[in-house]
């Protein structure tokens, strides 16, 4: 299986909104609606941002909202914040396994 | 509030066994509710899921690592544990303890990670 395809690197000024795009397969992101989303901060643990495609967690900011479209999920952040710079990784339930997202580092100039 | 904290070695030299522990507290690991997943990040890299377990023992892997992987769970002292056969170079990597929601496939709570170097 391979990793889900992200771009490396998207960014946006603050108050802007950015979308960072997850592509699968009709195998993973394409048969199930269990794409989750992560926030990674240098040196920390991966925190959960979205699940379920476009749940939000208790906690998370409403500015975060999750979406997909055939075998592509998307994560919109809008209302850009400085704190909101970190990579982003996207992943997907795949029948008997689980698939991450290679990583989107989001710069906020 | 849950915890997971990882142990472990934190050297292993190549061809050897990578054995790791999460022990999990504020809450029970035997749990309907939930896997206990093993996921790594090589340093500047992305994540790559390990392979999850059910308190009852059921596993289930990544393919690409299925032939080296072995995950057991302690429900006594509320502990999971990963073996990673055959080390290399390749295997160097923060590995991350998480609880993973069997209903949603996502992974709420992590341990902090710890950093495992293959080297001789």
């Amino acid at each position: 299986q391979s990793a889900l395809t992200q771009p490396a690197s998207v960014s946006g000024s603050p108050g802007q909104s950015i979308t960072i795009s997850c592509t699968g397969t009709s195998s993973d992101v394409g048969s199930y609606n269990l794409v989750s989303w992560y926030q990674q901060h240098p040196g920390k643990a991966p925190k959960l941002m979205i699940y379920e495609v476009s749940k939000r967690p208790s906690g998370v900011s409403n500015r975060f909202s999750g979406s997909k479209s055939g075998n592509t999920a998307s994560l919109t952040i809008s209302g850009l914040q400085a704190e909101d710079e970190a990579d982003y990784y996207c992943c997907s339930y795949a029948g008997s396994f689980v698939v991450f997202g290679g990583g989107t580092k989001l710069t906020v100039l | 509030q849950l915890q997971l904290q990882e142990s472990g070695p934190g050297l292993v030299k190549p061809s050897e066994t990578l054995s790791l522990t999460c022990t999990v507290s504020g809450g029970s690991i035997s749990s309907s509710s939930y896997y206990w997943g093993w996921i790594r990040q090589p340093p500047g890299k992305g994540l790559e899921w390990i392979g999850s377990i059910y308190y009852s023992g059921s596993t289930y892997y990544n393919p690409s690592l299925k032939s080296r992987v072995t995950i057991s769970v302690d429900t006594s002292k509320n502990q999971f544990s990963l073996k990673l056969s055959s080390v290399t170079a390749a295997d160097t990597a923060v590995y991350y303890c998480a609880r993973q929601l069997i209903r949603t496939q996502s992974f709420d709570y992590w341990g902090q990670g710890t950093l495992v170097t293959v080297s001789s």
